[in-house]
């Protein structure tokens, strides 16, 4: 099983709002990522999660917020969004960190959250 | 000049046609390369894995890497509607890299 779950599939929010977006893996991995992508654009990485702590931060605006509760589980907390930041944000799971290389650093993704802010 | 390039395409085929993609990178420090598949609205799909140089297949599908001239590619045989996609190539190094994506090349495969 190669799954990673995100809800919600859709998020409309304004500028205003407070969201959250969520991804699930039950793989036993150990590494997670939030990835931001546009339309006909490869994914941006955002975030990345090593054993449950924040490894990489690609110079994100505070605006994004993420979170690790638990090794299964990984949070995108919005507030205060711009309608550029409109997107798909992609959850990806690894079994090992980059640092560890090799086969065990392939990343799987989720379906996404398709966010738009008006 | 992006690390990796990629035709973004579209490239249109019939049915049954051979597919080949492509992808250039500029940093030879570049080891594991991936293709991932990718339907309108929906979150990338790892196609194919390989590590270093040569040939890797599964199914329709065979992986290419020629290191020497920083080079991959992705043959698609038997092409059906159903193939039809984005197609990215990422690639990572040595430990401590993250994956670098190509821009995507968008496949059209007509009945």
């Amino acid at each position: 099983d190669t799954e990673v779950t995100q809800t919600p599939k859709h998020l409309v929010m304004g500028m205003t709002n407070k969201k959250s977006l969520k991804c699930e893996q039950h793989m036993g991995h150990r590494a997670m990522y939030w990835y931001k992508q546009k339309a006909k654009k490869p994914p941006e990485l955002m975030f990345v999660y090593s054993y449950e702590k924040l490894s990489i931060n690609e110079s994100v605006p505070s605006r994004f917020s993420p979170e690790c509760p638990n090794s299964s589980l990984l949070n995108l907390h919005l507030h205060a969004l711009q309608p550029e930041d409109s997107a798909l944000y992609l959850c990806a799971s690894s079994q090992d960190t980059p640092l560890a290389g090799g086969r065990t650093d392939t990343q799987y993704f989720g379906p996404g959250t398709r966010l738009t802010v008006l | 000049q992006k690390e990796v390039e990629q035709d973004p395409g579209p490239l249109s085929v019939p049915e049954g046609a051979i597919v080949s993609l492509n992808c250039t990178y500029s940093n030879s420090a570049f080891q594991y390369f991936m293709w991932y598949r990718q339907y309108s609205r929906k979150g990338p799909e790892l196609l194919m894995y390989t590590y270093s140089s040569g040939n890797k297949e599964d199914g329709r599908f065979t992986a290419q890497v020629d290191k020497s001239s920083k080079y991959i590619s992705l043959f698609i045989r038997d092409s059906q509607p159903s193939d039809s996609a984005t197609y990215l190539c990422a690639m990572s190094g040595r430990a401590g890299n993250m994956l670098t994506f190509g821009g995507g090349t968008r496949l059209m495969v007509k009945p």
